[in-house]
């Protein structure tokens, strides 16, 4: 097994840009999930999905947009990139039983400039 | 609504001392507990874990108990090692699961 995988692992973007951050397990977990990472203030929950065709927000949500299609992936969109999007992104998954471990991939880092 | 609170780091301990790492925090219900580690440059891997009150989790010679009268989670290891470097973070999982409220984790760096 893979695990859970992440695609880039580094991106530069310029303000406005748009682009999609891939995220995607082989471990058939139901839930998944992606936090953004930013220092002093661990991991803050952007969005989730409980399966596929279902997603909803987190923490903070504004400015990204995700899609669940399939079990597997579940990419996360930013429309409009800003420099208060500069942070580590880990994408995770878990199986809805029990206490939800979740399993996290090894994280993509993004700079707005 | 829910929080965790981890201790300030950096944390800066000789090989073989003894570590604690101190994690409180509020929930409504009966959360779910974790403390994860992310190595330099890597993911989080979950270290481990307790689902109720009282519980013990263990792994690689960490330990934390889940204490509800004192809402603490503190993580504990007898003799730490240069390779137990790394940033430790305490997490909880509400009710309805999945969604991690996490502390701002703890940086532990290991001198030989």
């Amino acid at each position: 097994n893979a695990g859970v995988t992440q695609t880039p692992k580094f991106q530069v973007l310029k303000t406005g840009q748009s682009m999609t951050l891939q995220c995607a397990q082989d471990m058939n977990h139901e839930y998944m999930s992606w936090y953004r990472q930013d220092p002093g203030m661990g991991l803050r929950l952007i969005h989730y999905s409980v399966g596929a065709g279902i997603t909803d927000q987190g923490e903070v949500p504004n400015g990204y947009n995700v899609s669940r299609s399939t079990t597997e992936d579940f990419p996360l969109r930013l429309l409009s990139a800003a420099p208060s999007q500069t942070s580590v992104y880990f994408c995770a998954s878990s199986k809805r039983q029990g206490a939800w471990e979740q399993y996290f991939g090894p994280g993509t880092r993004l700079t707005v400039t | 609504g829910n929080s965790v609170t981890q201790m300030e780091g950096p944390v800066t301990l000789s090989e073989e001392a003894f570590l604690t790492i101190n994690c409180t925090y509020t929930a409504t219900g009966y959360p779910s507990l974790f403390w994860y580690v992310q190595y330099p440059g890597e993911g989080l891997q979950l270290l481990l874990k307790a689902t109720k009150a009282d519980d013990k989790g263990s792994n690689k010679g960490f330990e934390a108990t889940y204490r509800k009268e004192t809402t603490s989670f503190h993580l504990e290891k007898g003799s730490v090692q240069v390779s137990d470097s790394a940033v430790y973070f305490c997490a909880l999982s509400g009710n309805q699961g999945g969604k991690l409220i996490f502390g701002q984790g703890t940086e532990l760096s290991v001198k030989p």
